[in-house]
């Protein structure tokens, strides 16, 4: 079935510091691809999506760019902050029939 | 901008008991979504709804679970008979055409 694998946390890094989650997937189809964003205490926020192949995904500094041939998906941030302390996760929907398929979240601190 | 309610935000239940977590998708979405977290680990699917029928459920999404979309409205997800290992964040998303989900800021639920 569909899966998501994303690197293990957690990453500290410091204020500006440049960023990368790594985030390959197995799909059978052509899935749309997702990151989103848990802030302390909060829900699950959608950072950014791409629903094609080379389709680049952007919101708040954040980038990733739709890797067929490679099956990534991976998050880059030129320069991070404190406020993007937070679980990022990875995550695919198939444009079959299958639901979100989720990746284990990679938890972030930066540190001023 | 249109956003997913949750309520109640957190619920304590005793074991045994019987609980409704509340949602209230998005008004022109058509697919609704149940998932949950365990504390600290990653985000697990539960059930899809589409058109008034359940559409796909996990192995998680047992007897003890079960989906309602009462008045229009509202979409609920009533858990029988609690247990300990039921403690969890409940998150509650819509989509219209499953590209683009919106999640709710989630339901925690605590099991003592």
């Amino acid at each position: 079935g569909d899966s998501v694998t994303q690197m293990e946390g957690p990453v500290t890094l410091s204020e500006e510091a440049f960023l990368t989650i790594n985030c390959t997937y197995t799909a059978t189809g052509y899935p749309s691809l997702f990151w989103y964003v848990q802030y302390p205490g909060e829900g699950l926020q959608l950072l950014l999506k791409a629903t094609k192949a080379d389709d680049k995904g952007s919101n708040k500094g954040f980038e990733a760019t739709y890797r067929k041939e490679t099956t990534s998906f991976h998050l880059e941030k030129g320069s991070v902050q404190v406020s993007d302390s937070a679980v990022y996760f990875c995550a695919l929907s198939d444009r079959g029939n299958t639901p979100l398929v989720f990746g284990k979240g990679t938890r972030l601190s930066v540190i001023a | 901008e249109p956003e997913v309610t949750q309520t109640p935000s957190h619920q304590v239940t005793q074991m045994g008991q019987e609980v409704i977590l509340r949602c209230v998708p998005i008004s022109n979405h058509l697919y609704f979504y149940w998932y949950r977290q365990i504390l600290g680990q990653k985000v697990e699917f539960l059930v899809s709804f589409y058109n008034n029928e359940i559409s796909e459920k996990s192995e998680i999404f047992d007897d003890q679970f079960s989906v309602e979309r009462p008045d229009g409205s509202n979409f609920t997800l009533k858990i029988r008979s609690t247990k300990l290992e039921d403690s969890a964040m409940y998150f509650c998303a819509s989509s219209s055409d499953r590209s683009g989900y919106t999640f709710g800021s989630g339901t925690r639920l605590t099991v003592v």
